[in-house]
């Protein structure tokens, strides 16, 4: 089946630094990558998405590329602010297989930016 | 706009009570989704509608029972829960149900006393 694996949490940084959240996957034929952003109190949020390999999504100064190589779909900013603290979640879409049409998501990873 | 609202925002209620949780979205899209989210977890599907129709059923508690009344509406109508179903309940919508960009509403947080 699919799986999404994310690097574990929490993060914990200063503003202006540098993010990278690791997330790697498992699915079959060729999913549709997604980060969607939680903040505290409210719903999902769709950060950005790629939808095949080598495509990079690109939203509010987040960035990803899909790597199908590696299964890799990693987040990065180039500074963050404290305004970014929230959860983060990894998720996927396969085309095909039993999931057809399902979410998968990794277990979310919790940054924290502080002043 | 990629708007999907939900109401009420926040709900108690107790073991015997009935109560329903509605999802409304006006993107055209064909496919809406319930999921429920225990704290600090990932949301975890419950049912899935493709064209006003039930597709996937999770394997939820009968206590549970969703409602499709047109394209735009999602029902999720609540019987008899127990303390540990207490969650935030997320719905969403996608064009067609495959693999397009689900989108979610702010949530419903249910606390069942």
């Amino acid at each position: 089946g699919n799986s999404v694996t994310q690097m574990e949490g929490p993060v914990t940084l200063s503003e202006e630094a540098f993010l990278t959240i690791n997330c790697t996957y498992t699915a079959t034929g060729y999913p549709s990558l997604f980060w969607y952003v939680q903040y505290p109190g409210e719903g999902l949020q769709l950060l950005l998405k790629a939808t095949k390999a080598d495509d990079k999504g690109s939203n509010k100064g987040f960035e990803a590329t899909y790597r199908k190589e590696t299964t890799s779909f990693h987040l990065e900013k180039g500074s963050v602010q404290v305004s970014d603290s929230a959860v983060y979640f990894c998720a996927l879409i396969s085309a095909g297989g039993t999931s057809y049409g399902k979410l998968t998501f990794g277990q979310g990873t919790i940054l924290t930016v502080h002043p | 706009d990629t708007e999907v609202t939900q109401t009420p925002k926040h709900l108690v209620m107790g073991m015997t009570n009935k109560k329903s949780l509605k999802c409304e979205q006006h993107m055209g899209h064909r496919a809406m989704y319930w999921y429920k989210q225990k704290a600090k977890k990932p949301p975890e599907l419950m049912f899935v509608y493709s064209y006003e129709k039930l597709s996937i059923n999770e394997s939820v508690p009968s206590r549970f029972s969703p409602e499709c009344p047109n394209s735009s509406l999602l029902n999720l109508h609540l019987h008899a829960l127990q303390p540990e179903d207490s969650a935030l309940y997320l719905c969403a919508s996608s064009h067609y149900g495959t693999q397009e960009t689900q989108y979610f509403g702010p949530g419903t947080r249910l606390l069942v006393l």
